[in-house]
């Protein structure tokens, strides 16, 4: 089976552009969490989704939204881009939220803000 | 909030030694989940074991286990018998179970396996 999938895996944008980041979850999962990764860090929750609703957000701005699809595909959306969103952003699948389960991350997208 | 402290940025052992990796937290809460992921050089982040919170009995996955100590709120990693594949940057994370949607990272140990 075909892991995690995000696309596109590198971008550059430039200041005050707006981005809109994919992501396909394994086949069978419903939930789907995005993580920004900062260079040098560890990676910083931003949205979770299950069954195509909002369970969870992160300390970031209403610049970033997201959203699923009733495939349970995902998109990032990040407006007003600023220099400090450079960053690696990972997407993160699994077939239900929270306890023990297993979070099955993607390769990544990096955006780099110019 | 919860946070998540990794003490040592890097790390290095020789090919079939054992080396540890520390990790902190800091929590009010009794309930939670410890895991420790994986991220070689190629980024993809993958889960190497984790810890119910609830569980005196420490985690095993062949090579890897951990030291859970919950009073000293620690969650160490130790590998035996290092790979070379063994390289990458491990994170320490913890995920409370009552906000139980996100993955709360410490910042990372890059280990590097010396052959």
């Amino acid at each position: 089976d075909a892991g995690v999938t995000q696309s596109p895996t590198h971008l550059i944008k430039t200041r005050g552009q707006q981005v809109t980041l994919r992501c396909s979850p394994i086949s069978g999962h419903k939930s789907v969490s995005w993580y920004q990764q900062v260079l040098g860090q560890g990676p910083q929750f931003i949205f979770q989704y299950y069954e195509k609703e909002e369970r969870g957000r992160g300390n970031f701005p209403d610049r970033f939204s997201a959203r699923q699809f009733p495939n349970y595909s995902s998109e990032l959306n990040v407006n007003a881009l600023l220099l400090g969103d450079s960053a690696l952003y990972l997407c993160a699948s699994s077939t239900e939220t929270g306890g023990m389960e297993t979070q099955y991350f993607g390769p990544g997208t990096r955006l780099l803000v110019l | 909030a919860q946070t998540v402290t990794q003490s040592q940025p890097e790390m290095s052992v020789q090919e079939a030694e054992t080396v540890t990796l520390s990790c902190t937290y800091d929590t009010s809460e009794s309930d939670y989940y410890l895991f420790w992921y994986k991220q070689p050089p190629s980024r993809q982040m993958i889960l190497v074991i984790r810890q119910e919170a609830y569980k005196q009995q420490n985690a095993t996955e062949n090579r890897f286990s951990v030291n859970f100590q919950k009073a000293a709120k620690s969650f160490s990693l130790k590998i035996s018998d290092s790979q070379l594949g063994d390289a990458a940057m491990y994170f320490c994370a913890y995920r409370s179970a009552s906000s139980n949607y996100k993955l709360t990272f410490g910042k990372g140990t890059l280990l590097t396996v010396n052959p």
